[in-house]
C-alpha cells in the first residue's frame, strides 16, 4: 500500500526565510504528488500538483516542489517565508490511473516567526 | 460556483445517536470523495463515488457508516449510533474525470466537526 511520511510536524521559520517541508512517499510506480495547505477551520487549498511532465513544480504562492525519483521524495520549497504562509501542510500521492482516493501524510505545523 | 460545501459545519451529539452529513460538489464534477480528519492527522479517505456510483470504501467504513449520492449530485454521510471514537472532521472533496484523460485535482470543501460526547 502507498504511504506518505512527512519529517517534522512542526517547523518554524523566521519572515524572510527558506521554508523547505519534507515530503517522502513509497510507491514502486512514480504517482501523482501534491501538496495542500490547510488554513485554521478551513478545507484543503491545493498548493501543486507532480503528474510527471517536470519534475520541478511550481505553485500558487511562491511555493515549488522537486519531485526525485530516486529519494521518493517531493520536498517543498518557498525562498522567503512571509507570515500570511503559517499554516497546515500536508502531501499526498494518489494512484498514476487518475482521480482516485488521496493518502496524506500526517501533516506539518508551519510556523512564521516576526 | 462557490466550490464545494457541507452542512451543518459543526455538529455535537450525544454518543448513540445518528448523524447525517450533506456535501454539494462543483456543479460540473462528477466524482465526489469522503474523507476523515482527526486531530494531528492527515485526511484518511473513507468512500467516492462517480457519478451516483459508489465505487469504493475504505474498511475505515464501518458497517455503521453509509454515503450516498441519489442523483449524482449532492451526497450524505449518514453515521448509526455515533461513538465518541467518530469525533474528526468529515471533509467532502469533488474533481471532474472525462473519457479523455483524467483530472487529477480534487477540491475540497471546508468540512464538517463532528463532536461526539
Amino acid at each position: 500500500a502507498q504511504s506518505v511520511t512527512q519529517l517534522g510536524s512542526h517547523v518554524s521559520v523566521s519572515e524572510g526565510a527558506l521554508v523547505l517541508l519534507r515530503c517522502n512517499y513509497s510507491s514502486s510506480v512514480p504517482p501523482y504528488l501534491f501538496w495542500y495547505v490547510q488554513y485554521p477551520n478551513q478545507g484543503l487549498q491545493l498548493l501543486l500538483k507532480y503528474t510527471s511532465a517536470a519534475t520541478l513544480v511550481k505553485g500558487i504562492n511562491g511555493f515549488e516542489a522537486e519531485f526525485k525519483k530516486s529519494e521518493t521524495s517531493f520536498h517543498l520549497t518557498k525562498p522567503s517565508a512571509h507570515m500570511s504562509d503559517a499554516a497546515e501542510y500536508f502531501c499526498a500521492v494518489s494512484r498514476p490511473s487518475g482521480n482516485t482516493p488521496l493518502v496524506f501524510g500526517k501533516g506539518t505545523r508551519l510556523s512564521v516567526i516576526a | 460556483d462557490t466550490g464545494v460545501s457541507q452542512d451543518p459545519r459543526h455538529k455535537i451529539t450525544k454518543r448513540g445517536q445518528n448523524v447525517t452529513f450533506r456535501c454539494d460538489p462543483i456543479s460540473e464534477h462528477n466524482r465526489l470523495y469522503w474523507y476523515r480528519q482527526t486531530l494531528g492527522q492527515g485526511p484518511e479517505f473513507l468512500t467516492y463515488f462517480q457519478n451516483e456510483a459508489q465505487l469504493e470504501k475504505s474498511r475505515l467504513l464501518s458497517d455503521r457508516f453509509s454515503a450516498e449520492r441519489p442523483k449524482g449530485s449532492f451526497s450524505t454521510l449518514e453515521i448509526q449510533r455515533t461513538e465518541q471514537g467518530d469525533s474528526a472532521m468529515y471533509l467532502c472533496a469533488s474533481s471532474f474525470i472525462s473519457g479523455a484523460g483524467a483530472s487529477d485535482e480534487q477540491f475540497f470543501g471546508p468540512g464538517t466537526r463532528l463532536t461526539v460526547l
